[in-house]
């Protein structure tokens, strides 16, 4: 069974450029939430997809938007790129089940560099 | 808002010694508490859960934590160290009156866990 996967490992990218970073999520989730974890630093949560709906959003700008397709897998796209954002992002899935909590499993990240 | 502190940066044990991982949590309500383990290039993995159940909570690898409301602490340990412990912890509170989906996690700055031979 196949964990989270997300593609790509890195990229470079440079200021005022686009970007895209794709998740799979494990196999049986519907919930995708995306982090970025800046050096040193703890993941930052930045939004979760369930049911191709955004529903709860983190403290960042609108220039971090995101998608979820039928199949649950999820993109993350950051415009207009600045330096700051240089960053491991990760991608973590787990399963709906109303209010009680269950796990989410990370992938192992897409490292962003800004030059 | 929920937050947590981890108290230390950096922690270096030498292997057999037991292992001392502190955090300290900040919560409105009872808290859903986490401790995952990131090691260098690998996805974050859940050591162990606390969600209001018992207090001292088990989890992989010998790990465990005890939830103390009084101290608002939830302190990792593990009884003797390993080479392959050496990793970078987080101690994590879940956002929201319940965690999982709905919650998002919140992250403290971790711990860097060196282990010397």
């Amino acid at each position: 069974d196949a964990g989270v996967t997300q593609s790509p490992t890195h990229l470079i990218k440079t200021r005022g450029q686009q970007v895209t970073l794709r998740c799979s999520p494990k196999s049986g989730h519907d919930t995708v939430s995306w982090y970025q974890q800046a050096l040193g630093q703890g993941p930052q949560f930045i939004f979760q997809y369930y049911e191709e709906e955004e529903r709860q959003r983190g403290n960042f700008p609108d220039r971090f938007s995101g998608h979820q397709f039928p199949n649950y897998s999820s993109e993350l796209n950051v415009n207009a790129l600045l330096l700051g954002d240089s960053a491991l992002y990760l991608c973590a899935s787990s399963l709906y089940r109303g209010t009680y909590y269950n796990e989410q499993f990370f992938g192992p990240g897409t490292r962003l560099t800004v030059l | 808002a929920q937050s947590v502190t981890q108290l230390d940066s950096h922690v270096s044990v030498s292997e057999g010694t037991p292992v001392l991982l502190r955090c300290n949590y900040s919560s409105s309500y009872s808290p859903s508490l986490f401790w995952y383990v990131q090691h260098p290039n690998k996805g974050l993995q859940l050591l162990l859960k606390y969600t209001s159940a018992a207090t001292l909570v088990k989890g992989i690898n010998g790990f465990e934590a005890e939830f103390k409301k009084s101290e608002t602490s939830f302190h990792l340990t593990k009884p003797s160290a390993h080479m392959s412990d050496a990793a970078e912890y987080f101690c994590v509170v879940s956002d929201g009156n319940y965690g999982g989906s709905q919650g998002n996690l919140i992250f403290g700055k971790g711990t860097k866990l060196s282990v010397k031979p």
